[in-house]
């Protein structure tokens, strides 16, 4: 089954607002975690990633959480524009205990930004 | 652009066709990846190739046949593909071993109709 999934198929949130995107994920030996940015007809773009033995990581407009004792990882775009309208996609490695090489993904929240 | 380059964007091809997808990347990454994507399915990994020798075939039929002559090349091979193979083929790769971890660069995907 699915290791890594998204609370929200869809999200739609105000230009200017703060938007969250949520992902919860299942395999406690999980220790790198990755969000993507998919536009229409593109592959997907990093965004930002974090290792898990850290809390939070930030970058320009876009903050990752990351809280080990539920298994849930979350994305903060700040002040959303335009330009953020995508589907996210949450990703885990497997570092421990074998599994498949590259990333598992969910499948993704599509973010709308309302003018 | 992410580095990588796939050909062609789009394929139309009938059951009993043979066809390839071509992907190159110009990063210097030692590792190469194909991913498929459905709609309303999170990404699949199906190929993983390390330095020209395939290292992961995550179950997929064998009318799908991958082909690594170097590491800068990466060819799918498509031959009796089923309606249920159409989707979006995305190519990816890394560099195994450098700074920039379990990080992933996609190319833009070919967009795959089996009539």
């Amino acid at each position: 089954g699915e290791s890594v999934g998204l609370h929200l198929p869809t999200l739609s949130v105000q230009e200017g607002d703060n938007s969250i995107i949520n992902c919860a994920y299942s395999n406690s030996a999980s220790d790198y975690f990755i969000w993507y940015k998919q536009e229409s007809g593109k592959g997907p773009q990093f965004i930002i990633d974090i290792r898990s033995n850290m809390d939070k990581r930030q970058g320009q407009r876009v903050t990752v959480l990351l809280n080990k004792t539920v298994k849930h990882l979350s994305l903060q775009i700040a002040a959303t524009q335009p330009g953020d309208s995508a589907v996210y996609f949450c990703a885990e490695n497997i570092r421990s205990g074998g599994g498949a090489d590259g990333l598992t993904f969910g499948k993704g929240t599509h973010l709308i930004i309302q003018p | 652009e992410t580095g990588v380059t796939q050909t062609p964007r789009h394929l139309v091809m009938g059951m009993t066709n043979k066809k390839s997808l071509k992907c190159e990347q110009h990063l210097g990454h030692n590792a190469m990846y194909w991913y498929k994507q459905s709609a309303k399915k999170p990404l699949e990994l199906m190929f993983v190739y390390n330095f020209k020798e395939q290292t992961e075939n995550n179950s997929v039929p064998s009318r799908f046949s991958p082909e690594c002559p170097n590491s800068s090349h990466l060819f799918l091979h498509l031959h009796t593909l089923q309606p249920e193979d159409s989707a979006l083929y995305l190519c990816a790769s890394k560099l195994r071993g450098g700074t920039e971890g379990e990080k992933l660069f996609f190319g833009s995907g070919t967009q795959l109709s089996v009539l």
